[in-house]
């Protein structure tokens, strides 16, 4: 089966600071794309960023970067110069099958990490 | 381009009822995905459908069900409602399934 874990279930960070949440996986697949969600308390579900795995490089949208291990298979989110409208909850997706004809394509969720921004 | 669009936004239903809720997705996306979110649980997924045909199912009774129309849009059924299906329900759509998702809203359903 294939499984994700967000091992912090709330974080916190100072306005302008820079946050990392972390995020493993589970799975056989050797090519595959993954991505972070927000949910901010709208319930509003926010795609941030996406990963493929093929490629080495990491991720990068505007404050937001990922650091993808793939042997590890840990995909972690970096949150630099924080804002309070980041305060959400953030949910670590990878997908069920690679992206390939023919196969589903159904997002595992992790449980979440709720993340704070103090001002 | 319009988003997802879910209907309706909220929802009080008695037990033992049953429902129907509504997902359009954006245009072009054939995949729509079904998911329930409870604050015990977290997001959890129920079916996904593309082309008209269920793909994948999660571990759901078969109370809940769904359908997929030629253009896309798709409903979700809850037959005999318990009050533990008291839930937001989110409905994601898709290129293909295995692209990036784009989530409507949700429906917040309440069992009485």
């Amino acid at each position: 089966a294939q499984t994700v874990t967000q091992s912090q279930p709330e974080m916190s960070v100072q306005e302008a600071e820079t946050v990392t949440l972390s995020c493993t996986y589970d799975t056989s697949e050797s090519d595959y794309y993954l991505f972070w969600y927000k949910q901010p308390p709208s319930r509003q579900m926010i795609l941030v960023i996406r990963q493929e795995a093929y490629k080495q490089q990491n991720a990068t949208e505007n404050r937001f970067s990922v650091n993808f291990q793939k042997a590890a298979k840990s995909f972690s989110l970096k949150i630099s110069d924080s804002q309070l409208g980041d305060a959400a909850m953030y949910f670590c997706a990878p997908p069920l099958r690679p992206p390939y004809g023919g196969s589903q394509g159904n997002l595992i969720f992790g449980k979440g990490t709720k993340l704070s921004v103090k001002p | 381009k319009a988003g997802v669009t879910q209907t309706p936004r909220y929802l009080i239903k008695t037990r033992g009822q049953q429902v129907t809720l509504s997902c359009s997705p954006i245009s072009g996306h054939r995949s729509v995905s079904w998911y329930q979110q409870t604050p015990g649980q977290g997001l959890q997924f129920l079916f996904e459908y593309f082309s008209e045909t269920q793909r994948n199912k999660g571990n759901f009774p078969g109370r809940f069900s769904g359908r997929q129309f030629s253009n896309s849009r798709s409903e979700m059924n809850v037959s005999t409602l318990e009050l533990g299906d008291s839930a937001l329900y989110l409905c994601a759509s898709s290129w293909t399934g295995m692209t990036e998702a784009f989530f409507g809203q949700g429906t917040r359903l309440t069992v009485v």
